[in-house]
């Protein structure tokens, strides 16, 4: 079946730019996410993806796809400790079901 | 708009009493999901509707789960009986099939279920 991969953990120090890298197996994939969870919430939607992009950028946040490679990333700016949490990539292919990665956990210490 | 809205928030049942978990999804959207998230095997997709109709229950891990959408806002989930493996964090998701954002699914904020 299709897959979604992330690393489980990143800790970066407060005003750094945080990578979060993702890569998926879909070849049919037609929009890439990224959610957000905070302790204790649901899943926020920070940004998406076409297929059909190389790039969008959103305030701090700049999400990359490399198609060939199926590789996405998500790089914040700035990183603040308010950005500490669980960041899942999730991807689109031609069914109406999203795949999630396992999530990257992101410290941002002072 | 409110958002995805689930109740109850928090539930705590003992082995073998049924448990209901509730979803409204934002309205006007034609799709509601139901997810589970556990620590072991991350987060799960267990069903999804399409303007009311189960579309894909291969996720419901068994017989004691069943889901129902009466209409296009309300939707339940239930466990009968439950077990304390069953203890996860429960989302409800919704989308519509137009719009910009089309394929984007919304989560409510989850009903944390422990069965003791």
């Amino acid at each position: 079946g299709e897959d979604v991969e992330q690393s489980l953990f990143l800790s970066v120090r407060e005003g750094d730019s945080s990578v979060i890298n993702c890569t998926y197996t879909d070849s049919s994939s037609t929009y890439l996410y990224w959610y957000k969870q905070e302790p204790g919430a649901g899943l926020q939607l920070l940004t998406y993806i076409f297929s059909n992009m190389d790039m969008k950028q959103d305030q701090r946040l700049t999400v990359l796809l490399n198609k060939k490679d199926k590789h996405l990333s998500l790089r914040i700016a700035d990183t603040q400790t308010g950005d500490s949490a669980i960041y899942f990539c999730a991807e689109k292919g031609n069914t109406d079901k999203l795949i999630f990665g396992t999530g990257t956990r992101l410290q941002v210490f002072p | 708009d409110a958002g995805v809205i689930q109740s109850p928030r928090h539930e705590v049942t003992e082995m073998g009493q049924e448990v209901t978990l509730r979803c409204k999804p934002i309205s006007g959207h034609d799709y509601l999901f139901w997810y589970r998230q556990t620590m072991m095997r991350g987060l799960e997709l267990l069903i999804y509707f399409n303007n009311n109709v189960p579309i894909d229950d291969s996720g419901m891990p068994e017989d004691r789960f069943s889901a129902k959408m009466p209409n296009a806002s309300f939707s339940t989930l239930k466990i009968q009986p439950s077990e304390p493996r069953d203890s996860a964090v429960y989302f409800c998701a919704s989308r519509s099939t137009g719009g910009l954002a089309r394929e984007t699914q919304y989560f409510g904020p989850g009903t944390r279920l422990l069965v003791l």
